[in-house]
């Protein structure tokens, strides 16, 4: 059964500080996802990650694939309070020549102004 | 272009009762998953529809039902409600003809069950 645990399950922390959260697995994924869901919304991608060791970045957000492909990391530089909400990764791998995805259960992050 | 359309935002039945869900796929994609959402289980996946055929299935009671229609239009049918399907049911497109690939997904159906 593929898992994929993300930690911390919840973290509060002040504008402008830097902050890491992560997604790992036993499994081997063929490429990752991060989305962001806003409270009433539903997630929005906000990158797909698909060479081990590969690092992308979007503005203040980092995001790096494992070299081994079974984790990932997010990392916001000076946090801000529109970076509140629930971080999820989703893994995709393929499993009796299916396609399939599957993801954690999330980071809920809340930035105090 | 209009983004995915779930309908009705928020519901609540009783136990016993049946509900049904609809979506609507971002124009021009074919596949539509549906995934239901709790605080203790997070994401997880019901079933996924391409071309009207459902290509894969998630672990959930066969109370859990969908359907696509010719217009790639997507509801999900839950029979005899449980308290525990008390849920976010969110519908994600995708153009991708695999089922993975980028998943657009809409603000969700928030159900109660009472």
């Amino acid at each position: 059964t593929q898992l994929l645990e993300q930690s911390p399950q919840f973290l509060s922390i002040q504008e402008g500080e830097n902050l890491t959260v992560y997604c790992n697995s036993s499994s081997v994924f063929s490429s990752l996802q991060w989305y962001r869901q806003e409270p009433g919304e539903g997630p929005v991608l906000l990158v797909t990650v698909v060479t081990g060791g590969e690092v992308k970045k979007l503005k203040r957000l980092t995001f790096q694939f494992g070299d081994a492909r079974k984790d990932s990391s997010l990392h916001i530089t000076a946090a801000q309070p529109g970076d509140t909400g629930l971080y999820l990764c989703a893994g995709e791998y393929r499993m009796n020549r299916d396609d399939k995805i599957i993801f954690g259960k999330g980071t809920r992050l809340h930035i105090l102004p | 272009k209009a983004g995915v359309t779930q309908t009705p935002r928020y519901l609540i039945k009783t136990r016993g009762q049946q509900v049904t869900l609809s979506c609507s796929p971002i124009s021009g994609h074919r596949s539509v998953s549906w995934y239901q959402q709790t605080p203790g289980q997070g994401l997880q996946f019901l079933f996924e529809y391409f071309s009207e055929t459902q290509r894969n299935k998630g672990n959930f009671p066969g109370r859990f039902s969908g359907r696509q229609f010719s217009n790639s239009r997507s509801e999900m049918n839950v029979s005899t409600l449980e308290l525990g399907d008390s849920a976010l049911y969110l519908c994600a497109s995708s153009s991708s003809r695999a089922e993975t690939g980028e998943l657009f997904f809409g603000e969700g159906s928030r159900l109660t069950v009472l």
